[in-house]
């Protein structure tokens, strides 16, 4: 089967770290990808993990365990215009689809 | 380069109508996919096309259908509409049809309201 979790909503404060959790269920798993969602715009891609580790691209890092079906996004600095929805989605070989979590909303406080 | 383009961006219809939603890729995008997507549920798949032939599909009932054209735009179609069709229909096209090597761009998406 397939299943997605991540948490519905977090909040933050600028300039602060936040770590946003997702773990997943997907048979012939082939790798993650996060996106960030403004409301009311598309998703853009943020990140994609097929190998387990840490990879970071600037204020934003995304982390893999395969073993543990876990992955998150590690977001530094925050900002006002970190408030979005972050949308996590695993790929599976089997079916080359992508199956999405329902998103994690984040609020960034000043 | 354009990025992927949908229309309408806002439609309200009322049950039992039927509706046509458009999609126009990325120059050069060959794979367009469609997604619907609502506060509970989620982004979920609904089908996948490449070179005018549905590559992929998702659970959905018959009433979701699509299609491709030559010039990869896609038009979806739900027919017989309910009121649980209301949410924000998704497409994404990305240039070939491998998850793991190319990234999907989405489009602004069309918010679908039926009553």
């Amino acid at each position: 089967g397939q299943n997605i979790d991540q948490p519905t909503e977090m909040t933050a404060t600028e300039g602060a770290i936040v770590q946003i959790n997702c773990t997943y269920q997907t048979s012939g798993f082939n790798g993650l990808f996060w996106y960030q969602q403004h409301a009311g715009e598309a998703p853009t891609f943020l990140s994609y993990n097929v190998l387990d580790g840490l990879e970071e691209k600037g204020r934003f890092s995304s982390f893999l365990s395969r073993s543990k079906g876990y992955s998150y996004l590690l977001l530094k600095e925050l900002q006002m215009k970190d408030s979005a929805s972050y949308l996590c989605a695993a790929v599976s070989y089997n079916t080359d689809k992508l199956i999405f979590g329902t998103g994690t909303r984040l609020q960034v406080f000043p | 380069k354009a990025g992927v383009t949908q229309t309408p961006r806002y439609l309200i219809k009322t049950r039992g109508q039927q509706v046509t939603l458009s999609c126009s890729p990325i120059s050069g995008h060959r794979s367009v996919s469609w997604y619907q997507q609502t506060p509970g549920q989620g982004l979920q798949f609904l089908f996948e096309y490449f070179s005018e032939t549905q590559r992929n599909k998702g659970n959905f009932p018959g009433r979701f259908s699509g299609r491709q054209f030559s010039n990869s735009r896609s038009e979806m179609n739900v027919s017989t509409l309910e009121l649980g069709d209301s949410a924000l229909y998704l497409c994404a096209s990305r240039s070939s049809t491998s998850s793991t090597s190319d990234t999907q761009y989405f489009g602004p998406g069309t918010r679908l309201t039926v009553l």
